[in-house]
């Protein structure tokens, strides 16, 4: 069964610091990727990894697949209010079917 | 551009009824997937369908079934409830149509289910 764990589970900072959430799993997966949800709302995509060693950047989130492809993280510089919400990698298992990880809940307090 | 339409948002049953839900996906999107989100368990996957085909099922009982109409909107069942049902249902589309999985997956907001 492929898995895809997600540290820390909970971070709550203040705005203006710096994080960094995790995304492991003992698979290797075509590619990967992060969503950010909202309360009452579903996962709105933020990126898609495809090759091993990628680095994506999207303003403040810096997004990076690690070389064998196993394990992912996320880098958010100077957070805000905003960026509060509950984040979910996705790692894309064979055909038609994406493995969810087990979240991190963000809260960027001002 | 409509994004994906799930109905109903809300919905409250009893243990032993059974439930459907339905999701109207993206125009032009041929790809549709189920996944049930609780607060133990996180996201999981359900079943994928295209062309109204089922390409993929996850690890859930048979009482949790799915189906696609020709004009790509799906409507997934749970039959006999059970409490450990209680979930957000969320549906999502996509434009991929084979090969890797690199397509984008739209959310709609989820039909929220309390099994009582």
């Amino acid at each position: 069964t492929q898995l895809l764990e997600q540290s820390p589970q909970f971070l709550s900072i203040q705005e203006g610091e710096n994080l960094t959430v995790y995304c492991n799993s003992s698979s290797v997966f075509s590619s990967l990727q992060w969503y950010r949800q909202e309360p009452g709302e579903g996962p709105v995509l933020l990126v898609t990894v495809v090759t091993g060693g990628e680095v994506k950047k999207l303003k403040r989130l810096t997004f990076q697949f690690g070389d064998a492809r196993k394990d992912s993280s996320l880098h958010i510089t100077a957070a805000q209010p905003g960026d509060t919400g509950l984040y979910l990698c996705a790692g894309a298992s064979g055909t038609y079917k994406y493995i969810f990880g087990t979240g991190t809940r963000l809260k960027v307090l001002a | 551009k409509a994004g994906v339409t799930q109905t109903p948002r809300y919905l409250i049953k009893t243990r032993g009824q059974q439930v459907t839900l339905s999701c109207s996906p993206i125009s032009g999107h041929r790809s549709v997937s189920w996944y049930q989100q609780t607060p133990g368990q996180g996201l999981q996957f359900l079943f994928e369908y295209f062309s109204e085909t089922q390409r993929n099922k996850g690890n859930f009982p048979g009482r949790f079934s799915g189906r696609q109409f020709s004009n790509s909107r799906s409507e997934m069942n749970v039959s006999t409830l059970e409490l450990g049902d209680s979930a957000l249902y969320l549906c999502a589309s996509s434009r991929t149509s084979g090969g890797l999985n690199t397509g984008e997956l739209f959310f709609g907001e989820g039909s929220r289910l309390t099994v009582l």
